[in-house]
C-alpha cells in the first residue's frame, strides 16, 4: 500500500522569501503524485499533478514541484511567497497506471505561516 | 467551484439528532469519498464508493451511516453523534481505477455536536 510522509508540520517564511514543502512517499512503482491547498474552513484544492513525463510541473498560483524518482520525493516550491499563500498543504499519492489502489492517500500535512 | 458541491456548509446538532450530509458531483466519476478532517489530525478517509457499491470502510462508527444512490450523489446519515465527531467532513470524487485518479473535494460541512 502506498504512504505518503510530510516532515514538516509548520513552515514560516517571510512574504518574498522562497518556499519549499516536503513530500516523500512509498510505492513499488511510479506513483500519481498529487499536491492540494486548503484554505481555513474550506475543501481542498488541488496545486498540481504529476502522472508521468516531464518530471517537474507547474501548477497554479505559481507553484511547481519536482519528481524525484531515487529520492520517492515530490517537493513543492515557489519563489516568492505571498500572504495569500498562506494555508494548509497536502501531499497526495495515488497508485499509478501499473495498478494498486486507486484511492488517494494522504500526508498530514504542512502549515504555511507567511510574515509580512 | 470544484463541480463537488456539499450542502449543509455547516451544521450543528444535538447528540440524539438525526440529520444527513449531502454531496453531488456532476463530474462523471464513478468514485466519491468522505473524509473526516479534525482540528491538528490527518484526514481520515471513512467510505470509499465505486460505482455505487461500498469498497471501503474504514472502521467507521455505526453511527455513521453512507448511502450512494447513483453516481453522482452520496450521503452521510448521522445519529446519536458524539462531541468528538465535531469535525469537517469532506467528499471528494475521482475517476475510478480507468482513468486519471485526482480527487476533486467539495468545501466541506462544518458538523457541530453539541
Amino acid at each position: 500500500a502506498q504512504s505518503v510522509t510530510q516532515p514538516d508540520i509548520h513552515i514560516t517564511v517571510s512574504e518574498g522569501a522562497s518556499l519549499e514543502l516536503r513530500c516523500n512517499y512509498s510505492y513499488g512503482a511510479t506513483p500519481y503524485l498529487f499536491w492540494y491547498v486548503q484554505s481555513p474552513g474550506q475543501g481542498l484544492q488541488l496545486l498540481l499533478k504529476y502522472f508521468s513525463g516531464d518530471t517537474l510541473v507547474q501548477g497554479i498560483k505559481g507553484f511547481e514541484a519536482e519528481f524525484k524518482r531515487s529520492q520517492s520525493s515530490f517537493n513543492l516550491r515557489k519563489p516568492s511567497v505571498h500572504w495569500s499563500d498562506a494555508a494548509e498543504y497536502f501531499c497526495a499519492v495515488a497508485a499509478g497506471a501499473s495498478g494498486g489502489s486507486y484511492i488517494p492517500t494522504f500526508g498530514r500535512g504542512t502549515s504555511l505561516i507567511v510574515h509580512p | 467551484e470544484t463541480g463537488v458541491t456539499q450542502t449543509p456548509r455547516h451544521l450543528v446538532m444535538g447528540m440524539t439528532n438525526k440529520k444527513s450530509l449531502k454531496c453531488e458531483q456532476h463530474l462523471g466519476h464513478n468514485a466519491m469519498y468522505w473524509y473526516k478532517q479534525s482540528a491538528k489530525k490527518p484526514l481520515e478517509l471513512m467510505f470509499v464508493y465505486s460505482l455505487e457499491e461500498r469498497v471501503e470502510n474504514n472502521s467507521v462508527p455505526s453511527r455513521f451511516s453512507p448511502e450512494c444512490p447513483n453516481s453522482s450523489h452520496l450521503f452521510l446519515h448521522l445519529h446519536t453523534l458524539q462531541p468528538e465527531d465535531s469535525a469537517l467532513y469532506l467528499c471528494a470524487s475521482s475517476q475510478d481505477r480507468a482513468g486519471r485518479t485526482e480527487a476533486f473535494f467539495g468545501q466541506g460541512t462544518r458538523l457541530t455536536v453539541v
